[in-house]
Protein backbone atom coordinates (compact mmCIF):
# COMPACT_ATOMS: atom_id res chain seq x y z
CA UNK A 1 0.00 0.00 0.00
CA UNK A 2 1.66 3.15 -0.96
CA UNK A 3 1.53 6.22 1.00
CA UNK A 4 0.23 8.29 -2.30
CA UNK A 5 -2.73 7.55 -4.10
CA UNK A 6 -2.71 7.12 -7.73
CA UNK A 7 -5.12 5.61 -9.88
CA UNK A 8 -3.84 2.30 -11.37
CA UNK A 9 -4.54 3.03 -14.43
CA UNK A 10 -5.49 5.75 -17.36
CA UNK A 11 -6.22 6.18 -20.97
CA UNK A 12 -6.53 8.72 -23.52
CA UNK A 13 -6.58 8.80 -27.68
CA UNK A 14 -4.06 10.68 -29.68
CA UNK A 15 -4.28 14.77 -29.35
CA UNK A 16 -6.56 14.57 -26.53
CA UNK A 17 -5.30 16.04 -22.99
CA UNK A 18 -5.30 13.29 -20.16
CA UNK A 19 -4.34 13.89 -16.21
CA UNK A 20 -3.43 11.86 -13.69
CA UNK A 21 -4.02 12.75 -10.14
CA UNK A 22 -1.74 12.24 -6.50
CA UNK A 23 -3.44 12.02 -3.26
CA UNK A 24 -1.33 12.43 0.03
CA UNK A 25 -1.50 14.10 3.15
CA UNK A 26 -0.48 16.79 5.55
CA UNK A 27 2.91 15.42 6.47
CA UNK A 28 3.88 14.96 2.62
CA UNK A 29 2.18 16.81 -0.16
CA UNK A 30 0.74 19.60 2.08
CA UNK A 31 4.33 20.51 2.80
CA UNK A 32 7.10 19.78 0.35
CA UNK A 33 6.94 19.39 -3.55
CA UNK A 34 5.47 17.09 -5.54
CA UNK A 35 7.73 15.04 -8.28
CA UNK A 36 6.71 12.71 -11.34
CA UNK A 37 8.33 10.07 -13.09
CA UNK A 38 7.81 8.12 -16.33
CA UNK A 39 8.55 4.80 -16.87
CA UNK A 40 8.94 2.17 -19.82
CA UNK A 41 8.55 -1.14 -19.38
CA UNK A 42 12.59 -2.71 -18.45
CA UNK A 43 13.81 0.47 -17.82
CA UNK A 44 14.66 3.13 -14.90
CA UNK A 45 12.26 5.78 -13.65
CA UNK A 46 13.03 9.39 -15.56
CA UNK A 47 12.39 12.65 -13.98
CA UNK A 48 9.57 14.06 -15.63
CA UNK A 49 8.21 16.62 -13.27
CA UNK A 50 10.28 18.38 -10.05
CA UNK A 51 9.39 20.94 -7.91
CA UNK A 52 5.45 20.90 -8.52
CA UNK A 53 5.29 21.86 -11.82
CA UNK A 54 8.95 22.42 -13.77
CA UNK A 55 10.09 20.50 -16.52
CA UNK A 56 13.77 18.81 -16.32
CA UNK A 57 15.66 20.18 -20.23
CA UNK A 58 14.45 17.82 -22.87
CA UNK A 59 10.96 17.39 -21.19
CA UNK A 60 8.38 18.29 -23.87
CA UNK A 61 6.10 20.84 -22.56
CA UNK A 62 3.47 19.29 -23.35
CA UNK A 63 3.76 17.64 -19.96
CA UNK A 64 2.91 19.86 -16.85
CA UNK A 65 2.20 19.01 -12.98
CA UNK A 66 0.30 21.30 -10.41
CA UNK A 67 -0.48 21.09 -6.36
CA UNK A 68 -3.14 22.18 -4.54
CA UNK A 69 -3.63 21.17 -0.97
CA UNK A 70 -2.57 17.19 -0.08
CA UNK A 71 -2.86 16.46 -4.07
CA UNK A 72 -1.42 16.96 -6.72
CA UNK A 73 -1.71 16.06 -11.02
CA UNK A 74 0.30 15.28 -14.00
CA UNK A 75 -1.86 16.69 -17.28
CA UNK A 76 -0.57 15.72 -20.66
CA UNK A 77 -1.96 17.57 -23.55
CA UNK A 78 -1.68 16.06 -27.24
CA UNK A 79 -1.25 12.86 -26.02
CA UNK A 80 0.97 10.77 -28.48
CA UNK A 81 1.38 6.90 -28.40
CA UNK A 82 5.06 7.50 -27.70
CA UNK A 83 3.48 8.89 -24.19
CA UNK A 84 1.89 5.03 -23.10
CA UNK A 85 4.65 4.61 -19.97
CA UNK A 86 3.91 4.03 -16.40
CA UNK A 87 3.74 7.51 -14.48
CA UNK A 88 4.63 7.53 -10.39
CA UNK A 89 4.46 10.56 -7.83
CA UNK A 90 6.89 11.45 -5.58
CA UNK A 91 7.14 13.48 -2.30
CA UNK A 92 9.39 13.98 0.53
CA UNK A 93 7.38 12.97 3.87
CA UNK A 94 8.66 15.16 6.71
CA UNK A 95 6.90 12.63 9.22
CA UNK A 96 8.28 9.40 7.76
CA UNK A 97 11.74 11.15 6.81
CA UNK A 98 11.93 9.84 3.35
CA UNK A 99 10.96 9.65 0.15
CA UNK A 100 7.07 8.43 -0.40
CA UNK A 101 6.02 7.48 -3.73
CA UNK A 102 2.29 6.75 -5.72
CA UNK A 103 1.07 3.50 -6.60
CA UNK A 104 1.69 4.16 -10.60
CA UNK A 105 -0.09 5.07 -13.25
CA UNK A 106 -0.46 2.87 -16.49
CA UNK A 107 -1.09 5.03 -19.11
CA UNK A 108 -2.85 3.75 -22.04
CA UNK A 109 -2.69 4.97 -25.44
CA UNK A 110 -6.18 3.94 -27.56
CA UNK B 1 27.40 14.05 -17.15
CA UNK B 2 26.11 12.01 -14.17
CA UNK B 3 25.75 8.17 -14.35
CA UNK B 4 25.00 5.55 -11.89
CA UNK B 5 25.63 1.64 -11.93
CA UNK B 6 24.06 -0.70 -9.51
CA UNK B 7 26.32 -4.17 -9.43
CA UNK B 8 25.59 -6.90 -6.65
CA UNK B 9 23.73 -10.51 -6.54
CA UNK B 10 21.64 -11.77 -8.93
CA UNK B 11 20.32 -14.76 -6.70
CA UNK B 12 20.14 -14.98 -3.03
CA UNK B 13 18.41 -17.50 -1.05
CA UNK B 14 15.65 -16.59 2.06
CA UNK B 15 18.03 -15.45 5.44
CA UNK B 16 20.81 -14.28 3.61
CA UNK B 17 22.05 -10.67 3.66
CA UNK B 18 22.14 -8.39 -0.01
CA UNK B 19 25.27 -6.25 -0.72
CA UNK B 20 24.55 -3.79 -3.36
CA UNK B 21 26.84 -1.46 -4.83
CA UNK B 22 26.45 1.98 -6.64
CA UNK B 23 29.13 2.87 -8.71
CA UNK B 24 28.74 6.64 -10.03
CA UNK B 25 30.41 9.36 -12.26
CA UNK B 26 29.84 12.87 -12.68
CA UNK B 27 29.43 14.01 -9.01
CA UNK B 28 31.08 14.20 -5.96
CA UNK B 29 29.56 12.90 -2.82
CA UNK B 30 31.74 15.28 -0.88
CA UNK B 31 29.62 17.95 -2.42
CA UNK B 32 27.50 19.70 -0.20
CA UNK B 33 23.92 18.68 0.09
CA UNK B 34 24.35 15.73 -2.27
CA UNK B 35 22.97 12.70 -1.58
CA UNK B 36 22.70 9.13 -3.09
CA UNK B 37 19.72 6.72 -2.94
CA UNK B 38 18.53 3.21 -3.08
CA UNK B 39 14.80 2.85 -3.99
CA UNK B 40 13.17 -0.62 -5.11
CA UNK B 41 10.53 -2.10 -7.19
CA UNK B 42 9.10 -5.60 -6.72
CA UNK B 43 7.55 -7.14 -10.57
CA UNK B 44 4.53 -4.98 -11.20
CA UNK B 45 4.30 -3.42 -8.12
CA UNK B 46 4.99 0.46 -7.61
CA UNK B 47 8.46 2.32 -6.24
CA UNK B 48 9.65 1.75 -2.89
CA UNK B 49 12.36 4.04 -1.40
CA UNK B 50 15.04 2.17 0.90
CA UNK B 51 17.85 4.86 1.72
CA UNK B 52 19.48 7.87 1.24
CA UNK B 53 22.71 9.06 2.08
CA UNK B 54 24.06 12.82 2.60
CA UNK B 55 27.31 14.01 1.64
CA UNK B 56 27.90 14.57 5.26
CA UNK B 57 27.20 10.78 6.12
CA UNK B 58 24.14 11.72 7.29
CA UNK B 59 21.77 9.02 6.73
CA UNK B 60 17.51 8.67 5.91
CA UNK B 61 16.32 4.73 6.38
CA UNK B 62 12.52 3.60 5.25
CA UNK B 63 11.13 3.17 8.62
CA UNK B 64 9.52 -0.08 7.80
CA UNK B 65 12.74 -1.95 6.34
CA UNK B 66 15.03 0.17 9.19
CA UNK B 67 16.24 -2.18 11.07
CA UNK B 68 17.81 -4.51 7.80
CA UNK B 69 19.35 -1.35 6.03
CA UNK B 70 22.46 -0.03 6.45
CA UNK B 71 24.02 2.49 4.22
CA UNK B 72 27.44 3.45 3.30
CA UNK B 73 29.69 5.72 0.88
CA UNK B 74 33.42 5.56 0.28
CA UNK B 75 33.60 8.96 -1.44
CA UNK B 76 37.43 8.39 -2.56
CA UNK B 77 35.52 5.07 -4.93
CA UNK B 78 32.51 7.15 -5.92
CA UNK B 79 30.76 4.14 -4.17
CA UNK B 80 27.59 3.70 -2.26
CA UNK B 81 26.89 0.57 -0.94
CA UNK B 82 23.58 -0.56 0.33
CA UNK B 83 23.15 -3.82 2.86
CA UNK B 84 20.01 -5.53 3.21
CA UNK B 85 19.62 -8.56 5.75
CA UNK B 86 17.02 -11.46 6.21
CA UNK B 87 16.11 -11.37 2.84
CA UNK B 88 13.13 -12.69 1.63
CA UNK B 89 11.21 -14.14 -1.48
CA UNK B 90 8.84 -10.52 -0.78
CA UNK B 91 12.45 -8.62 -1.72
CA UNK B 92 12.87 -9.78 -5.62
CA UNK B 93 12.54 -6.63 -7.26
CA UNK B 94 14.25 -4.46 -9.31
CA UNK B 95 17.06 -2.24 -6.88
CA UNK B 96 17.84 1.35 -8.45
CA UNK B 97 20.48 3.46 -7.20
CA UNK B 98 19.54 7.45 -7.62
CA UNK B 99 21.62 10.55 -7.58
CA UNK B 100 19.76 13.45 -4.88
CA UNK B 101 20.86 16.90 -6.11
CA UNK B 102 21.48 19.70 -3.44
CA UNK B 103 19.32 21.70 -2.50
CA UNK B 104 16.10 19.47 -3.76
CA UNK B 105 14.18 16.72 -2.79
CA UNK B 106 13.63 14.19 -5.57
CA UNK B 107 15.96 11.71 -7.18
CA UNK B 108 16.99 13.31 -10.84
CA UNK B 109 19.28 10.79 -12.41
CA UNK B 110 18.78 6.94 -11.74
CA UNK B 111 20.90 3.90 -12.52
CA UNK B 112 19.63 1.21 -15.03
CA UNK B 113 18.63 -1.05 -11.80
CA UNK B 114 20.07 -4.73 -10.99
CA UNK B 115 17.18 -7.63 -10.49
CA UNK B 116 17.57 -9.18 -7.41
CA UNK B 117 15.71 -12.70 -6.86
CA UNK B 118 15.27 -14.24 -3.47
CA UNK B 119 14.62 -18.26 -3.86
CA UNK B 120 15.29 -21.21 -1.80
Amino acid sequence: QSVLTQPPSASGTPGQRVTISCSGSSSNIGRNTVNWYQQFPGTAPKLLIYSNNQRPSGVPDRFSGSKSGTSASLAISGLQSEDEADYSCAAWDDSLNGVVFGGGTELTVL
Amino acid sequence: QITLKESGPTLLKPTQTLTLTCTFSGFSLSTSAVGVGWIRQPPRKALEWLALIYWDDDKRYSPSLKSRLTITKDTSKNQVVLTMTNMDPVDTATYYCAHWPSGYLYFDLWGRGTVVTVSS
